[in-house]
């Protein structure tokens, strides 16, 4: 079993329509969430970042995190055509021995918004 | 401009050939990282460093190496490249705590035939 599982879409929606996309995760040891949006042929960058359960709000993005269910959410209000991307959650764990941190990716949700 | 920047960001070798994939960052940033990216498995951390001559394994290491002896640079290196090892690759960085934003370069497409 993946720790991370994402769903790879892809997920066609129209323009305006209230986007969902979402992460499960198995290690309870993961201590931050992020979200990442990637273009076509670019590197990734980050959406937003929580830490904790409950809902972080940034503008048309609503991050949500329920550590008791491991699931994690992105919520994308007024979608639009330029929100077209491939959107990867992002969990980072301490590593014990070292005190560093590694990142976990799910494989990533392919989103498009039709004008 | 900030950025990282990675060279080569297109390659194609053939087995057992080394090569080394350069990122630099021009941020002074501490923490920097190597993924690949594949289909179906999306982005797996390779190797990351906290600071200079501190590096620590990610999911993917075998077939890897990295240095940093200097804060800016970060190179991978493939000593002996298979075909499995065919992928995009990206190189990022950051400063500060782990949920601080991770800056990705550009990206290296490599194929190893």
């Amino acid at each position: 079993q993946k720790e991370v599982e994402q769903d790879p879409g892809p997920l066609s929606v129209p323009e305006g329509a209230i986007v969902s996309l979402n992460c499960t995760y198995s290690n309870s040891a993961f201590q931050y969430f992020m979200w990442y949006r990637q273009y076509s042929r670019k590197g990734p960058e980050l959406l937003m970042y929580t830490y904790s359960s409950g809902n972080k709000e940034d503008g048309r993005f609503t991050a949500q995190v329920d550590k008791s269910s491991k699931y994690i959410s992105l919520f994308i209000r007024d979608s639009q055509p330029s929100d077209s991307a491939t959107y990867l959650c992002a969990m980072s764990v301490r590593n014990g021995t070292s005190g560093t941190y590694k990142y976990i990716f799910g494989t990533g949700t392919r989103l498009k918004v039709l004008a | 401009e900030a950025q990282v920047t990675q060279n080569p960001r297109y390659l194609i070798t053939v087995t057992g050939k080394k090569l080394t994939v350069t990122c630099s960052q021009n941020m002074n940033h501490e923490y920097m990282s190597w993924y690949r990216q594949d289909p179906g498995l999306g982005l797996r951390q390779i190797y990351y460093s906290m600071n200079v001559e501190v590096t620590d394994k990610g999911d993917v290491p075998e077939g890897y190496k990295v240095s940093r002896k200097e804060k800016r640079n970060f190179p991978l290196i493939l000593e002996s490249p298979s075909p499995n090892q065919t992928s995009l690759y990206f190189c990022a960085s950051r400063q500060g705590g782990p949920y601080n934003e991770q800056f990705f370069g550009p990206g290296t497409r490599l194929t190893v035939l």
